[in-house]
């Protein structure tokens, strides 16, 4: 069974800094390309970046670039976000997302909650 | 502001054949395929259309996706009350280098 489950949300500061882990399992990581996307309280889902199967190719979304990271690691089956100079408007939930047929978002992890206030 | 424009609600009884439309332009619907996402109260986005009409296994007959130049829309005939989720579609932008997606749809079923 596909799973992938998110972790390393919870409260951080204004201007701060917190990595998100995605572990996968059920399917071989390495073959496919996983997007990060977020989702704001009461608000509609937002994509946050992509990284191709082999880490060559990688996009962000505007709102974040320069500020997160995405990596991966595929001999531990993980992918990663590294949020550095946090806002409020940042606050959200984050899922990842395995991607199949180029465009098809089709398993999600359960998300973690990120919540950057003073 | 979303790229891709969906209404914000829509609504029916049971039984009722309700139509979703998703707005874009041709740099994202014009070009690229639509995939239209699920999300019930509580729970992540699961795909319940790809490439513009195409159903994944377990997803019911009554959800069908269309698309034409740069709009595409999402039919759910005999509806249910389980139906009553947030709907969103999804495309990869060119322009944009970026996945978008519509600002969602809130289905109530009355």
């Amino acid at each position: 069974e596909v799973q992938l489950v998110e972790s390393g949300g919870g409260l951080v500061q204004p201007g701060g800094s917190l990595r998100l882990s995605c572990a996968a399992s059920g399917f071989t990581f390495s073959y496919y390309s996983i997007n990060w996307v977020r989702q704001a309280p009461g608000k509609g889902l937002e994509w946050v970046s992509y990284i191709s199967s082999s880490s060559n190719i990688i996009y962000y979304a505007d709102s974040v670039k320069g500020r997160f990271t995405i990596s991966r690691d595929n001999a531990k089956n993980s992918l990663y976000l590294q949020m550095n100079s946090l806002r409020a408007e940042d606050t959200a939930v984050y899922y990842c997302a395995r991607i199949v047929g180029a465009s098809t978002l089709d398993h999600w992890g359960q998300g973690t909650l990120v919540t950057v206030s003073s | 502001q979303s790229v891709l424009t969906q209404p914000p609600s829509a609504s029916g009884t049971p039984g009722q054949r309700v139509i979703i439309s998703c707005s874009g332009s041709s740099s994202n619907i014009g070009s690229n395929n639509v995939n239209w996402y699920q999300q019930l109260p509580g729970t992540a986005p699961k795909v319940l259309i790809y490439r513009n009409n195409q159903r994944p296994s377990g997803v019911p007959d009554r959800f069908s996706g269309s698309k034409s130049g740069t709009s595409a829309s999402l039919a759910i005939s005999g509806l249910q009350s389980e139906d009553e989720a947030d709907y969103y579609c999804a495309a990869w932008d060119d322009s944009l280098n970026g996945r978008v997606f519509g600002g969602g749809t809130k289905l109530t079923v009355l």
